[in-house]
């Protein structure tokens, strides 16, 4: 069975701090993304990653940076909490190829106050 | 136009009751095409993908009409437990990136 596991399921930070979110997968999956989820906006995404160190820019990777060392571990990167970044935010994994389906971590609700 | 669009519902059902759901996609180069569940405050889980020529997984029936580009996702006998939101998920960027529908809310009723 699939295993995407997200740091935490609840984190709340300050206006300002740098926030880390990591996520690690057990299933050697090239492919990782992160997406936030907010009410009537469904999923979004902000960045992924086909490969180590490779990275490439969702729909919205304002205010956002990734990092991608190992290929079981993609991490998500607020450089200065703002509070419109309160959300859901999900992990996902997937093997390479157009036809795969993503397998989600449990998620992490973020509150910036 | 969205690329993905969904009727939000919520479709209300007795229990035992057919329903369907549809899911439109504007780009008519999309490739790959896949039903999700959600559940309150958790994650999307995978429930089906869908073929070019349909495909069944119990009580659940997936169609793609690519002429009219819409997926179906049909659920005989519904079940208290099929109560959730259903995201369809289309792939029409090529490589690796997929668009999310925001979701059709589904609530099963004694």
């Amino acid at each position: 069975d699939v295993k995407v596991t997200q740091s935490s399921r609840y984190l709340v930070k300050r206006t300002g701090e740098k926030v880390f979110l990591e996520c690690v997968q057990d299933m050697d999956h090239e492919n990782m993304f992160w997406y936030r989820q907010d009410p009537g906006l469904g999923l979004r995404l902000i960045y992924f990653s086909y490969d180590v160190k490779m990275k490439e820019k969702g729909d919205i990777p304002e205010g956002y940076s990734v990092s991608r060392e190992k290929k079981e571990r993609f991490s998500l990167i607020l450089e200065s909490a703002s509070t419109n970044q309160t959300s859901m935010y999900l992990c996902a994994s997937s093997f390479a190829g157009s036809n795969q389906p993503q397998h989600f971590g449990d998620g992490t609700r973020l509150s910036i106050l | 136009r969205k690329e993905v669009e969904q009727d939000p519902g919520p479709f209300n059902v007795p229990e035992g009751a057919t329903v369907a759901f549809n899911c439109t996609y504007s780009n008519s180069a999309s490739q790959s095409f896949f039903w999700y569940r959600q559940d309150c405050r958790k994650e999307p889980k995978l429930l089906m993908s869908v073929y070019s020529s349909g495909n069944e997984d119990g009580r659940f029936t997936a169609q793609l009409n690519r002429a009219s580009q819409y997926i179906s996702l049909l659920i005989r006998d519904s079940k208290l437990s099929d109560s959730a939101t259903y995201l369809c998920v289309v792939n029409s960027r090529g490589y690796q990136k997929v668009t999310f529908g925001t979701g059709t809310k589904l609530q099963v009723i004694p």
